[in-house]
């Protein structure tokens, strides 16, 4: 099976724009989760996504928002960028990602500069 | 809120030594322990875990230690290797789908040749 997916690899923005983020689960895996990653404060989970319906959601502002699609694929969004949003931005998916079925997969990561 | 610390945020070891990560999670609720290697410029990598109904768990050099009265799980390499070198996080999290995972701030372990 093909790993976890994310597009682009790569972004450079400035600040007030808009940035979208894109993340392939492996095949047959249904719940997304999205991460920031800062050299200072390790992985800060973001939200996870279960069946197109958000499940869980960190402690972030409102200006990052995401979405799932009917095929697994998930979005994320990060509206009115802050210097402070520059990261790497992870996804991971797992099956169902509750009970015994949770073990999660990393994709690549994007990397977000904001400028 | 739910809270995972772990200890020590930096660790550096002689090539063939013991390493060993503590963290200790706040949610007694959690149920399922994963351990994440993270080498330079790479994914986080799941290379163990341990669910609650189980008091430690073996992989060959790498072992995971649950202590659930005292909310404490470890993490033990054995004979280190110079590829044992990254960062490594471990997480908390409960059976139920509205439980989130809650990682550690992560220990960046360095293997002296």
């Amino acid at each position: 099976k093909a790993g976890v997916t994310q597009t682009p690899r790569y972004l450079i923005k400035t600040r007030g724009q808009q940035v979208t983020l894109s993340c392939s689960p492996i095949s047959g895996h249904r719940s997304v989760s999205w991460y920031q990653q800062t050299p200072g404060q390790g992985l800060q989970f973001l939200f996870e996504y279960f069946s197109e319906t958000q499940r869980n959601k960190g402690n972030f502002p409102g200006r990052f928002s995401g979405r799932q699609f009917s095929n697994s694929r998930s979005e994320m969004n990060v509206s009115t960028l802050e210097l402070g949003d520059s990261a790497l931005y992870l996804c991971a998916s797992s099956l169902e990602g509750s009970g015994s079925r949770n073990e999660q997969f990393f994709g690549p990561g994007t990397r977000l500069t904001v400028l | 809120g739910e809270n995972v610390e772990q200890h020590p945020s930096t660790l550096s070891v002689q090539e063939g030594d013991s390493a060993v990560i503590k963290c200790t999670y706040s949610d007694s609720a959690s149920n399922y322990f994963p351990w994440y290697k993270q080498e330079l410029g790479k994914r986080p990598q799941l290379i163990i875990d341990i669910r609650s109904n189980v008091g430690e768990k073996k992989d060959q050099r790498i072992a995971v230690t649950l202590n659930k009265t005292a909310k404490h799980f470890s993490l033990h390499i054995t004979e280190t290797q110079p590829e044992d070198s990254a960062v490594y996080f471990c997480a908390a999290k409960g059976y139920s789908s509205a439980s989130k995972i809650i990682f550690g701030s992560g220990t960046r372990l360095s293997i002296r040749p």
